[in-house]
């Protein structure tokens, strides 16, 4: 069974400088997808950044981008320019690439904290 | 366009009572999945449906909870004679199909409180 491990529970980072978010994976399949969301306190998941594990090149969505170290199985998201709004949970999750039902396994999410 | 909605918010229940959440996923998204949250955790996957249909009913944790799908939409989890450790929050998610860019669209969720 594919598992997930965020070895940081809680991080800190101040206003305007970077952070890096840890997770390694385990899995013996070769076609799957990374993802990072975000919960705010409101509860409501959100998609930050994915990343095909076909693709060599790291992803990056502004701000937020990744470190994919495919043979190490080592995932891990860095935020450049934090912001207050950064503040949330942020969860690791793997998804095989297709088919059976292509479910979320998560890992048990590292609370970010942002000072001003 | 509106996008996975869950009633209630908020439910708190007496040990023993049955309980239903309900999802109303994305229209036109055919899969529909359940997870929960306990404290401290991540999220767990419950079940899996594609059109009215559960091919995957594996995170299950017990025969008390169960799931339906009706019209390829609305999704209801029920959760019988509750326990404490039933207690987490329950999150619904909808996607497109089955495929490979099949991203999954969060509901805000339903915190269950099993007092």
């Amino acid at each position: 069974a594919q598992t997930v491990t965020q070895s940081q529970p809680e991080m800190s980072v101040q206003e305007a400088e970077t952070v890096t978010l840890s997770c390694t994976y385990d899995t013996s399949e070769s076609d799957y997808y990374l993802f990072w969301y975000k919960q705010p306190p409101s509860r409501q998941m959100i998609l930050v950044i994915r990343q095909e594990a076909y693709k060599q090149q790291n992803a990056t969505e502004n701000r937020f981008s990744v470190n994919f170290q495919k043979a190490a199985k080592s995932f891990s998201l860095k935020i450049s320019d934090s912001q207050l709004g950064d503040a949330a949970m942020y969860f690791c999750a793997y998804r095989r690439g297709q088919g059976g039902s292509e479910k979320l396994v998560f890992g048990k999410g590292t609370k970010l904290t942002v000072n001003p | 366009g509106a996008g996975v909605s869950q009633s209630p918010s908020n439910k708190v229940t007496e040990k023993g009572k049955d309980v239903e959440l309900r999802c109303d996923p994305i229209s036109g998204h055919t899969a529909l999945y359940w997870y929960r949250q306990s404290l401290g955790q991540g999220l767990e996957f419950l079940i899996y449906f594609q059109g009215n249909s559960a091919p995957d009913k594996s995170g299950l944790p017990s025969d008390r909870f169960s799931a339906e799908r009706t019209g390829g939409s609305v999704s209801t989890l029920t959760i019988q004679r509750t326990q404490q450790e039933d207690s987490a929050v329950y999150l619904c998610a909808s996607s497109l199909r089955q495929g490979r860019h099949n991203e999954q669209f969060f509901g805000p969720g339903t915190r269950l409180t099993v007092l």
